[in-house]
């Protein structure tokens, strides 16, 4: 079975300063996906960044990246220059290849808020 | 490219009363899968479907049921309502089955009262 944690519930960061989200997980699939989802108040969950376990590099998209350390499995939100749009709860999960393991498995998420 | 969409956005039901939820993927995408929120339990996957066949379902009693179209857009109904149905479900759609991006619809909101 798959398992992500997030231990952090909340979350302060001043604007324009960098945070970092932290996420690992467990799994006995050999190959997986680690994804960052945010969801604003309104509740729709949007797609923030994808790590491959076989991807050598850390992902990186505009202000996000992920700190991916495959042997200490964790997955890494970094958030730079925060913005207070960024206020929102911020789900870690992974996704495997076999059986059961497909289906996207959540964390309990971080409630990030962004001070001015 | 249009994004995944859910209809209605917001459903006020009675106990015992059933419901039907629709999604609509991202045009080209095969697979649906289904996910509810609650503040308690957090996101818990329901079920997917792909090529119009459940392929994986959640731990959730036989109420629970859905199904896809040969155009990828996809039902799930809830028979029989209870209070601890009220919850964000979210559909979300990928190209295929494997580690593929899910991408969210804006979720139904129901209530049971």
């Amino acid at each position: 079975a798959q398992k992500i944690t997030q231990t952090q519930p909340g979350m302060f960061v001043q604007e324009k300063e960098a945070v970092t989200l932290d996420c690992t997980y467990d799994t006995s699939d050999p190959s997986y996906g680690l994804f960052w989802y945010k969801q604003p108040s309104s509740g729709e969950m949007i797609f923030l960044i994808y790590q491959g376990s076989y991807d050598q590099q850390n992902a990186t998209e505009g202000r996000y990246s992920l700190n991916f350390q495959k042997a200490r499995k964790s997955a890494n939100l970094v958030i730079s220059a925060s913005q207070l749009g960024d206020s929102a709860m911020y789900f870690c999960a992974m996704r495997g290849i076999s059986g059961s393991a497909r289906q996207l498995t959540f964390g309990s998420g971080t409630q990030l808020t962004v001070l001015p | 490219k249009a994004g995944v969409t859910q209809t209605p956005r917001y459903l006020i039901k009675t106990r015992g009363q059933q419901v039907t939820l629709s999604c609509s993927p991202i045009s080209g995408h095969r697979s649906v899968s289904w996910y509810q929120q609650t503040p308690g339990q957090g996101l818990q996957f329901l079920f997917e479907y792909f090529s119009e066949t459940q392929r994986n379902k959640g731990n959730f009693p036989g109420r629970f049921s859905g199904r896809q179209f040969s155009n990828s857009r996809s039902e799930m109904n809830v028979s029989t309502l209870e209070l601890g149905d009220s919850a964000l479900y979210l559909c979300a759609s990928s190209w295929n089955r494997d580690t593929d991006t899910q991408y969210f619809g804006p979720g139904t909101r129901l209530t049971v009262l």
